[in-house]
Parts: structure tokens; sequence; C-alpha cells
């Protein structure tokens, strides 16, 4: 149990168009998701935090304009990258977070999205 | 706030060789503790993770870790490596506050070769 998946698992756009990456928790619902971004040989930088039915908790430093997170159901997670540019190339990775312990909740990752922007 | 920091960026090992890899964190607060593997053009997989108890945790694929309080460390460890136990290896740390999500903070990673 605790699957997530990652729709596209890669996506090359031209600069200027928007991009919509989908994270889904296959197996279990989840409340609350994270999206990552992690630059080559780098490790993951927390973007933001993804809350159902309510509006996303950016980290300092992202901007909440240029990336669109819609979190509409217990299972579903959108992250939007809007007028997509050279810059934004990156793997961008989604968690999802499952109730486990009265005083821990598990992440679990999905298998990323490799986004191209020529 | 936490930090995390792994020591090595990269980590050479020759096949059935030991490999440990070395993680310290820095925390005002209790921390819950964890390693993850990432392959290539993949998510991450946790190996294993410290919550409480005791202090030598055992985790999937014969990794194992030991948390050192004092030291502020959880050092990964694995008697012996293969072949297809190259990729990058990532510490993190989460505080233990549940309402906050418990975020977690992630070390720079090391990458793990191993050679025939």
């Amino acid at each position: 149990g605790a699957v997530v998946s990652q729709h596209p698992s890669w996506v090359i756009c031209k600069s200027g168009t928007s991009v919509k990456i989908e994270c889904r928790s296959l197996d279990f619902q989840a409340t609350t998701m994270f999206w990552y971004r992690q630059f080559p040989k780098q490790s993951l930088m927390l973007m933001a935090t993804s809350n159902e039915g309510s509006k996303a908790t950016y980290e300092q430093g992202v901007e909440k304009d240029k990336f669109l997170i819609n979190h509409a159901s217990l299972t579903l997670s959108t992250l939007t990258v809007t007028s997509a540019h050279p810059e934004d190339s990156s793997f961008y990775i989604c968690s999802a977070r499952r109730e486990w312990l009265a005083t821990y909740n598990e992440q679990f990752f999905g298998p990323g999205t490799r986004l191209t922007v020529l | 706030a936490q930090s995390v920091t792994q020591l090595d960026s990269q980590v050479p090992v020759f096949e059935e060789a030991p490999v440990e890899l070395r993680c310290n964190y820095s925390s005002s607060v209790s921390v819950y503790l964890f390693w993850y593997v990432q392959y290539p053009n993949q998510g991450l997989q946790l190996l294993l993770k410290y919550l409480s108890g005791s202090t030598l945790v055992k985790g999937i694929n014969g990794f194992e870790a030991e948390f050192n309080k004092s030291q502020t460390s959880f050092h990964l460890r694995k008697p012996s490596v293969h072949i297809s136990d190259t990729a990058e290896y990532f510490c993190a740390v989460s505080d233990l506050v549940k309402a906050a999500g418990n975020k977690l903070t992630f070390g720079g990673g090391t990458r793990v070769l191993v050679k025939p």
C-alpha cells in the first residue's frame, strides 16, 4: 500500500506555455501533499504544502502565481507551472502524507516529473 | 529550524565492500530521522527511519543506521554492497510537530558508486 503516482513522467514544452503535473495517492487519502523541486545532482527543495480544500502554503522564495497548486480531492493535487521558461526546467517530485501514528504522519513519494522548457 | 549535513557528496566503493554514509543534523527540538534512496530519474524510496526506541535501526536492502543523540548523527551503513546499490542517498529530518505537517528537511545527498 501507500503508492503515489505522478503524471506525466516527463514533459517538454515551449517557453511561455503552461504545464500541469498531477500527483495522486492511489490507495490512501491524503489531506496534505507536498511539492518538491530537484535540480540536477542537488537535493530536494520543498516548494509548497498542498492542503485539500484550502490554499497551498508556499515556502519562502517560491512564486505562488508562477506555481499554481490545486488540491481538489483527497487523492489528487496538481501543480501548474505557468508561463514556463527554461529556468523552470527541473525534476518535480510530490509526496502524499498519510496518517500513521498519533504524533507522526509519513510521507510517500511519487516517481517524479522531468520538465524541460525549450 | 533544522539543517542536515551529509559530509560526503560522493562515495566510490567496490562491490561486496562495506559502506558508511555520514549524516549530521542540527535542530533545537527533537526530530525524526530518515534515509531515502533515489535511483536515476525516480522518486525517493524510504530505506529506514528512526522515530523512537532502539538507536540502531534496520531497514530494507540490508541497510542499517544508528542514531547518536549526543553527536547529532544518523550514519547509514551496509556491510556488503551490490552493484544495484549505486544510487543517490538522502538523509532527512522532520520535527515532531504533527500539526506543522512533519515537514522534511533534506541533506545535500551522497552519490554512491559501486564498482565491480
